[in-house]
């Protein structure tokens, strides 16, 4: 039973850098057979993809983000992780990580299992 | 503001079929099959209960099934229980640059 689970401060002050780990059991995040993202929830519940990355060399981003985010992987640990810089209250949210399937032509098309997600409070 | 458009709320007996809908645009629920929906009861992990449109993950019971007209797909729960109770977001494709829309996500309440 492939299992993620969310692990890092809960508490970030503004300007600094958000950081999470998803920490990936059941399955090889090396195997390259998956993408590894991130989805955020907000307050007022709706959801947004934040990223994923295939490999060491490839991932991608929301574009809205992208100017502040580093998504990483760690095969060795079985770990990817979530790096926000210059977070704003705007960024609190509970932050999960999920597996992706894609299809034949690289498409995503699922995310399963996901995590159970991470409150990160933006605070001074 | 979502990407994709789900009404905040719906309602229904125990027995009865609900639907829920997810309008997106011509570039993106119009465009590909790869639409998924998801169940999340609070406080728990988010549950696939369908992708490419109406395939169902083994587990999940066939009273769950998916459509597409259009840009709009939909969600239809038949045979409602108390714990499909949850909140139901829907996923599809979006484009080269942002690979992944979600919905506002919907509310089902059984009454």
């Amino acid at each position: 039973q492939v299992q993620l689970q969310e692990s890092g401060p809960r508490l970030v002050k503004p300007s600094q850098t958000l950081s999470l780990t998803c920490t990936v059991s059941g399955d090889s995040i090396s195997s390259r057979n998956y993408y590894w993202g991130w989805i955020r929830q907000y307050p007022e519940k709706g959801l947004e993809w934040i990223g994923y990355i295939y490999d060491s060399e490839t991932s991608y981003y929301n574009p809205s983000l992208k100017s502040r985010l580093l998504i990483s992987i760690d095969t060795s640990k079985n770990q990817f992780s979530l790096n926000l810089s210059s977070v704003t209250a705007a960024d609190t949210a509970v932050y999960y990580c999920a597996r992706s399937g894609y299809d034949s032509s690289g498409y995503p098309n699922w995310f399963d299992p996901w995590g159970q997600g991470a409150l990160v409070t933006v605070s001074s | 503001q979502s990407a994709l458009t789900q009404p905040r709320s719906v309602s229904g007996s125990p027995g009865q079929s609900v639907t829920i809908s997810c309008t997106g645009s011509s570039s993106d629920v119009g465009s590909y099959n790869y639409v998924s929906w998801y169940q999340h009861h609070p406080g728990k992990a988010p549950k696939l209960i369908l992708y490419d449109v109406s395939w169902r993950p083994s587990g999940v019971p066939d009273r769950f099934s998916g459509s597409k007209s259009g840009n709009t797909a939909s969600l239809t729960i038949s045979g409602l229980q108390a714990e499909d109770e949850a909140d139901y977001y829907c996923c599809s494709y979006g484009n080269i640059y942002t690979h992944v829309l979600f919905g506002g996500g919907t509310k089902l309440t059984v009454l």
